[in-house]
């Protein structure tokens, strides 16, 4: 079975660090895209990072550039994200989703989800 | 960053009604538009994807049509269990965006 699963996250206080985890299992995961999404409370989604098969490309929302960090360990089939100078505004659910390409028209798309890993920084 | 504007926000139906969603990007962005389910609680569920290809396993009363900028989604007969929240997402550059979503509830 196709499978993600989150974990990592917790209560942290503001400024705080946290490094969410997202466990692959059921198929070739050095062979995915793979992002981070998030949802803050009664919100909308909002996309966080990408990583690419091998770790050498990555993009991040501007929200989270120079404090979150996405990165990958294909022998392990995990995914990582470590979050530093933790906000109030950083609580949310968050979901690593794996990304499916159709190369004829390039279009990319999150066909797998974890159920999340929930987040909250407060003092 | 490109903007997805989703309407209605909410909106309310029977079952067997045939409903339309509709989304609107703030430029251009070809057929690079996806299509979500959400149930409270549960993670997103994607629906079609390239504004108009059925998902695996996705039931064919939905479907999704549209390019350029403006997107629909229409489901032909409301079924029970698809009382949730819908999404479009952008995935035409980066950063991805989401619409704010629109609640689907029963009348």
């Amino acid at each position: 079975e196709v499978q993600l699963v989150e974990s990592g996250g917790g209560l942290v206080q503001p400024g705080g660090s946290l490094r969410l985890s997202c466990a692959a299992s059921g198929f070739t995961f050095s062979s995915y895209w793979m992002y981070w999404v998030r949802q803050a409370p009664g919100k909308e989604l909002e996309w966080l990072a990408n990583i690419n098969q091998d770790g050498s490309e990555k993009r991040y929302v501007d929200s989270v550039k120079g404090r979150f960090t996405v990165s990958r360990d294909n022998a392990k089939n995990s995914l990582y994200l470590q979050m530093n100078s933790l906000r109030a505004e950083d609580t949310a659910v968050y979901y690593c989703a794996r990304v499916e390409v159709l190369m004829t028209y390039h279009y990319y798309y999150m066909d797998v989800w974890g159920k999340g890993t929930t987040v909250t920084v407060s003092s | 960053d490109i903007q997805m504007t989703q309407s209605p926000s909410s909106l309310s139906a029977s079952v067997g009604d045939r409903v339309t969603i509709t989304c609107r990007a703030s430029q251009s962005i070809s057929k690079f538009l996806n299509w979500f389910q959400q149930k409270p609680g549960k993670a997103p569920n994607l629906l079609i994807y390239g504004a108009s290809n059925l998902q695996s396993g996705v039931p064919s009363r939905f479907s999704g049509s549209g390019s350029g900028t403006d997107f629909t989604l229409t489901i032909s007969s409301l079924q029970p269990e698809d009382f949730a929240t819908y999404y479009c997402q952008q995935s035409y550059t980066t950063p991805l965006t989401f619409g704010l979503g629109t609640r689907l509830e029963i009348k």
